[in-house]
Order: structure tokens, then sequence, then C-alpha cells
């Protein structure tokens, strides 16, 4: 079965902080994927990033970078210079491949609520 | 704006009633899934859907269905409701069915049961 951990429920930093969301994962796939969605307090579900297991490459775009470490089965998000319109929801999430019925349905983690004050 | 719509946007009913959500994916993707966002649950996987024909199932009560058209929206039958019916329900849409697809969510039904 697979499972998204992260660890962190709720996190509070000042604006123009630099702020890293953790996420853990286990999977028995060889081959997966991971993404990162956003929940603004509008309710909507909104895809960030996509990430296939045999690229460990990092990838930053604009104030976001994710680190994705096949070691340790992580796949961390860093937001610098935070701004007040990203406090959200973030959930990581995982699927696998399509040979295995059911394990291309999205594992969602438990989300980790991030609020930017101002 | 992810181009899946989801229709209606909340929706308020009795315990032991029947509601039908629809969905309608972006254009050209022909999976669609549905997915339940509740406080004590999280985001779980209920059913998937590829081209009229049910792809992956996941925790899906009995008292819940779905199904998708030739056109291929979707719609979500709830009945029997019960409070802990009460939920976000979302729809997703990608263009194939594998896991390496993103999938797109749309605005989600909120149900309130009481």
């Amino acid at each position: 079965a697979q499972k998204v951990t992260q660890a962190q429920t709720e996190i509070s930093v000042v604006e123009k902080e630099d702020v890293t969301l953790d996420c853990v994962y286990e999977t028995r796939d060889t081959t997966y994927y991971l993404f990162w969605y956003k929940q603004p307090p509008s309710g909507e579900l909104v895809f960030l990033i996509r990430r296939n297991s045999f690229d460990e490459q990092n990838e930053i775009s604009g104030r976001y970078s994710w680190n994705f470490q096949k070691s340790t089965s992580s796949f961390n998000f860093t937001i610098t210079a935070s701004q007040v319109v990203d406090s959200a929801v973030y959930f990581c999430a995982l699927s696998g491949v399509i040979s295995n019925f059911g394990n291309e349905k999205l594992t969602f983690g438990t989300g980790t609520r991030l609020t930017i004050i101002p | 704006d992810s181009g899946v719509t989801q229709t209606p946007k909340h929706l308020i009913t009795a315990t032991g009633q029947r509601v039908t959500l629809r969905c309608s994916p972006r254009s050209g993707d022909l999976s669609v899934y549905w997915y339940q966002q509740s406080l004590d649950q999280g985001l779980q996987f209920l059913i998937q859907y590829y081209n009229g024909e049910e792809r992956a199932k996941g925790n899906i009560l009995e008292r819940f269905s779905a199904q998708q058209f030739p056109d291929l929206h979707s719609e979500l039958n709830l009945s029997s409701l019960e409070l802990g019916d009460s939920a976000l329900y979302f729809c997703a849409s990608s263009v194939g069915s594998g896991g390496d697809e993103t999938q797109y969510f749309g605005p989600g039904t909120r149900l309130l049961v009481l």
C-alpha cells in the first residue's frame, strides 16, 4: 500500500521568510510519481508540480523549489520569500503505475496548513 | 481555472435523501476521478472512470455510485445520506488513465447533510 506522511500539521511564518514543507512517502512500486497540490482558503485544489521517480533533479519555479531524495523517500517543498498569498493547505500526493490497478489513484498526505503572517 | 467544472457548488440536504453531483472534465481528458475530502478522513479516492468504463475503485461506500457518460461527463450519486457524508467532493480529470497522469481538480461540491 502507498502512504504519504506530512508530519507538519500547521506552520506559521512571517512574510518574506523561507519555509520548507516536508513530505515522506512509502511505496513498493519501482516507478512512481509525486505531486504537490495547493488548497487556498477558497477550497479548490491547484496542481503545483509532478515528479517522476526516475528523475531526482531538483526543480525551481520562481519562489518555489522542490527537493526530491529517493534515498530518504522525501519530496520536500520550499517557498522562498513567502508572501501572504502563499497561505493555504499544501498536499503532497503519490501515485503508482498502471500495472497495479488502483495505484493510479492519488494517495494524499494529510496536508500542511501554512499561514504567512504579514 | 483548471478547466474541470462541477455542479452544484453547494448542496444542503437531509439524512436519508439522495443527491447527484456532476462533473465535466477538461476538454480532451478521458479519465475522471472522484475524491472525498472530510475532516476525519482527509482526501480519499472514491472511484475512477476512463472513457466510460470503471477503471479503479477506492473506499467508495455501497450507497454511492458513479458513471461516466458518452460525452465523458460523470455523475456521482449518493443515496441514503448520513450526517457523516458531509464533505467536499472533488472531481478530477486527466488525459489518460495511468499513474503518470497529472490530475486536474474541479472546484468541488460542498455537501452538507442535516
